[in-house]
């Protein structure tokens, strides 16, 4: 299974927004609403954000929004902070019953 | 409250093999799967597989078929990983995170609950 596209970074000044992509297939992404996304500081376990492509977990603030297009999954973040720099990881479930990641993208807030 | 806490680093020869393990508290270990996925040094995050902790059925990435094997112990609410013909290219952080359902158990296929993560070292 091979890891699903993700840009290796993206940047954002302050208050911007930002999205970050996740690009897989009709076998995971694109035929399933089971995608995930997960936040990681460095030297951290990873924290959920997103759940079934748009669903945030209960403390998550809803600064951070996701969607989906075909095979395409989006990450928005809205009212950037400091704190939001950090990896950002998709995930989706596939059609062989497992799960597979992204490539991972670093936020940096400028 | 929910947490997971795994067993502490590993350094192991090449060839040998390695068995972490995931202690749960803090709710009912045989109604939620749990995952196990892997980090080397400044990669991205790997899939390695997942247990249905209530009847034990397992499910492994094609990447690890042959060489990880997952267990659980529900008297002790653990769940353990063991990785056999270790390789340099296996020294990585390994987690455990605990799969995500809603109210009525239907799975998100998510996974909302990490342990701390162990560092498994593979060097000769």
């Amino acid at each position: 299974q091979s890891a699903l596209t993700q840009p290796a970074s993206v940047s954002g000044s302050p208050g911007q927004s930002i999205t970050i992509s996740c690009t897989g297939t009709s076998s995971d992404v694109g035929g399933y609403n089971y995608v995930s996304w997960y936040q990681q500081h460095p030297g951290k376990a990873p924290k959920l954000m997103i759940y079934e492509v748009s669903n945030r977990p209960s403390g998550v603030s809803n600064r951070f929004s996701g969607s989906k297009s075909g095979n395409t999954a989006s990450l928005t973040i809205s009212g950037l902070q400091a704190e939001d720099e950090a990896n950002y990881y998709c995930s989706s479930y596939t059609s062989s019953s497992t799960l597979v990641f992204g490539g991972g993208t670093k936020l940096t807030v400028l | 409250q929910v947490q997971l806490v795994q067993s502490g680093a590993e350094v192991k020869k090449p060839g040998a093999s390695v068995k972490v393990s995931c202690k749960a508290s803090g709710y009912t270990f045989t109604s939620y799967a749990m995952h196990w996925v892997r980090q080397a040094p400044g990669q991205r995050l790997e899939w390695m597989g997942w247990i249905n902790t209530g009847n034990g059925n397992t499910k492994y990435s094609q990447t690890f078929q042959g060489r990880v094997t997952i267990t659980r112990d529900t008297f002790a609410s653990t769940a353990y990983m063991e990785l056999s013909s270790l390789r340099s290219e296996d020294t990585a952080v390994y987690y455990c995170a605990r799969n995500s359902y809603s109210t009525t158990g239907t799975s998100y296929y998510a996974m909302d609950v990490w342990g701390q993560g162990t560092t498994v070292t593979v060097s000769s």
